[in-house]
């Protein structure tokens, strides 16, 4: 069975220092991971995923994520917070064999005080 | 470009009733997923659809049911509601195919409420 584990339920960070939202996965085979935010009142939207590879990803909004197969680790990182960050972030898996499920985390939510 | 569209937007039932739930993918996708989510958690995987034939399903009861039409739009159908159902109902679509890694593209979801 596949899971995501999102640990902190809230993560607060102060404009300008470097943020990290941890997620960590089990599934069956070769993973593919994503992250997506979620801003009050507004639909879930993509960030960035793993697919194969380098295992740092960058994706929008200057985010980046380690994929780190020991540690079956898949955490979001940024180098500056900005206020605007503040959202609800989500990690997924989904397994290479299986097309149709995605697998979500229970979210973290991100705080950046100015 | 028009993204993922959800209809209705809020939507109040009475327990023991139907209701039916409708999304539009972007144009070009051709796969639509449903989740479930509940205040306080994530998404919870309810069925996958590709070329309109059902390529997963969530652990969710036959209450559940969906399809997907030629146009690639779908609708989600819940029976004999719960009180337990009342959460909020995501769409999402994406290229789909053989492409497994194709990340999904989420509707604003429909409200659904049941008293």
């Amino acid at each position: 069975a596949q899971s995501v584990a999102q640990p902190e339920d809230q993560v607060n960070v102060a404009e300008g220092n470097p943020l990290t939202v941890k997620c960590t996965y089990s599934v069956s085979g070769n993973p593919y991971l994503f992250w997506y935010v979620q801003y009050p009142n507004r639909g879930l939207q993509f960030l960035l995923k793993y697919i194969t590879g380098d295992n740092l990803v960058k994706g929008s909004y200057g985010f980046e994520a380690e994929f780190n197969k020991s540690q079956t680790s898949f955490h979001l990182k940024k180098p500056s917070a900005l206020v605007s960050d503040s959202a609800l972030y989500f990690c997924a898996v989904r397994a290479n064999t299986n097309a149709g499920k995605s697998t979500f985390g229970d979210g973290t939510t991100l705080t950046v005080k100015p | 470009d028009a993204g993922v569209t959800q209809s209705p937007t809020h939507l109040i039932k009475t327990r023991g009733q139907h209701v039916t739930l409708r999304c539009s993918p972007i144009s070009g996708h051709k796969s639509v997923s449903w989740y479930q989510q509940v205040l306080g958690q994530g998404p919870q995987f309810i069925f996958q659809y590709y070329e309109k034939e059902e390529r997963g399903r969530g652990n969710f009861p036959d209450r559940f049911s969906a399809r997907q039409f030629p146009n690639y739009s779908s609708e989600l159908n819940v029976n004999a509601l719960l009180l337990g159902d009342s959460a909020l109902y995501l769409c999402a679509s994406s290229l789909g195919g053989a492409q497994f890694y194709n990340e999904q593209f989420f509707g604003p979801g429909t409200r659904l409420t049941v008293l």
